[in-house]
């Protein structure tokens, strides 16, 4: 059964840094595209990146972009979500995605979602 | 505020049908296809309607229908159940923004 497994969330302060991880099971992360989508607490959707299945075609939302960094690596069947600089607003739940595989965004494929709080 | 606009909320009866609209532009609804989600309280989404030909992922019951119209689409839920009582949101890639936009999310409330 395929599966998306997030870790990294938790408590840090404006200015500072996270690294999240979606650890993939029952599919190789390198076949899809693969997405990040964030959550403000009460409030909808949002998304934040994307990288293809070639490890290129790599786009972020204008919000995060020049401070959030996706990779991928396939020898572990993770992706990664590096957020640097981080500010207030980012507050949220980040959920890594896959795309279903004839598409490039229509996520069939969710992980539980890891949340990051920024906050002094 | 969001790049593709939903309303707010919807309601409806049990075995009612009922329509959530969502409205893009050219550059997003228009040019690209539509993606639909339900959201359960406390859970990650799920994909309701994707593709170009409204397909549906193996689970989601043939109440769950999905169209579009140059730069509008809906998804109607048919033959309505209690447990239809969520979050729904309308996505699709942007080629303006070079990014995937969402509505801002219809709350379904079951009567």
């Amino acid at each position: 059964e395929a599966q998306l497994v997030e870790s990294g969330g938790g408590l840090v302060q404006p200015g500072g840094s996270l690294r999240l991880s979606c650890a993939a099971s029952g599919f190789t992360v390198s076949s899809y595209w693969m997405h990040w989508v964030r959550q403000a607490p009460g409030k909808g959707l949002v998304w934040v990146s994307r990288i293809g299945t070639d490890g290129s075609s790599i786009r972020y939302a204008d919000s995060v972009k020049g401070r959030f960094t996706i990779s991928r690596d396939n020898a572990k069947n993770t992706l990664y979500l590096q957020m640097n600089s981080l500010r207030a607003e980012d507050t949220a739940m980040f959920y890594c995605a896959r795309a279903v595989a004839t598409t490039r965004n229509a996520y069939d494929i969710w992980g539980q979602g890891t949340m990051v709080t920024v906050s002094s | 505020q969001s790049v593709l606009t939903q309303p707010p909320s919807a309601s409806g009866t049990p075995g009612q049908r009922v329509t959530i609209s969502c409205s893009g532009s050219s550059s997003n609804i228009g040019s690209n296809t539509v993606n639909w989600y339900q959201q359960l309280p406390g859970t990650a989404p799920k994909l309701l309607i994707y593709g170009s030909n409204n397909q549906r992922p193996s689970g989601v019951p043939d109440r769950f229908s999905g169209s579009k119209s140059g730069t509008s689409a809906s998804l109607a839920i048919s033959g309505l159940q209690s447990e239809d009582e969520a979050d729904y949101y309308c996505a699709a890639w942007d080629d303006s923004l070079n990014g995937v936009v969402f509505g801002g999310g219809t709350k379904l409330t079951v009567l």
